[in-house]
């Protein structure tokens, strides 16, 4: 059964300051990985998304990692904001999902940049 | 904004009540989801709908009983909730056989 854990929980630097987000999951038969990003009591917004065959992707001071056959990602954010502060989390679509993309989820890592 | 809509964004009500809540999106999209976000939690999701029809339901409750007139549009109509259906209701889109899923605001739902 496909689980994915997210450490740290809870994570507080100071602005401008780089850190690294890490998402595990179980199972390595995997179509893709997805960060997310959500705001408090709002939505989530997706982040970037890496396929299997991939081992990164970068968006703007982003960068997602993935090391399918050690089941780990890394969400990597460079020079800290305080905008940046939200909830981050991994969700990974294993395959056997199918068309229904059944995603599964980490309970996040909620992100604390201090001015 | 990421061109899925939810209405509304809070919502109380009491155990005898219903309610529905209402998704749109705006993406050209022919799959559509429900999830439930709770508190400590990881996201579980609640139905699928694939080109209008129901391709998902992840053992809900029948208190809960999704609509998906078309492609566009996603409903969850509520009736006789209990207090810890309390939760962040998340609706979603994706293109069928696309990887990436959008998600609206999501409502923020309050049985008393």
């Amino acid at each position: 059964k496909q689980e994915v854990t997210q450490i740290p929980a809870a994570l507080s630097v100071p602005e401008g300051e780089n850190l690294v987000l890490n998402c595990s999951f179980t199972d390595s038969a995997i179509y893709n990985l997805q960060w997310f990003r959500q705001d408090p009591g709002k939505g989530l917004t997706s982040l970037l998304l890496i396929q299997s065959s991939q081992r990164e992707q970068t968006s703007g001071r982003l960068n997602a990692s993935l090391d399918k056959s050690s089941g780990r990602s890394t969400l990597y954010i460079a020079a800290s904001q305080p905008g940046d502060s939200a909830t981050y989390l991994c969700a990974v679509n294993p395959v056997g999902a199918g068309n229904n993309r059944k995603l599964i989820w980490g309970l996040g890592t909620s992100l604390a940049v201090n001015p | 904004e990421t061109g899925v809509t939810q209405t509304p964004r809070h919502l109380v009500m009491g155990m005898t009540n219903k309610k529905s809540l209402k998704c749109e999106q705006h993406l050209g999209h022919n799959a559509m989801y429900w999830y439930k976000q709770s508190a400590k939690k990881p996201l579980e999701l609640m139905f699928v709908y694939n080109f209008k029809e129901q391709t998902e339901n992840n053992s809900v409750p029948s208190r809960f009983s999704p609509e998906c007139p078309n492609s566009s549009h996603l409903f969850l109509h509520l009736h006789t909730l209990q207090p810890e259906d309390s939760a962040l209701y998340l609706c979603a889109s994706s293109q069928e056989g696309g990887n990436e899923q959008f998600f609206g605001p999501g409502t923020r739902l309050t049985v008393l």
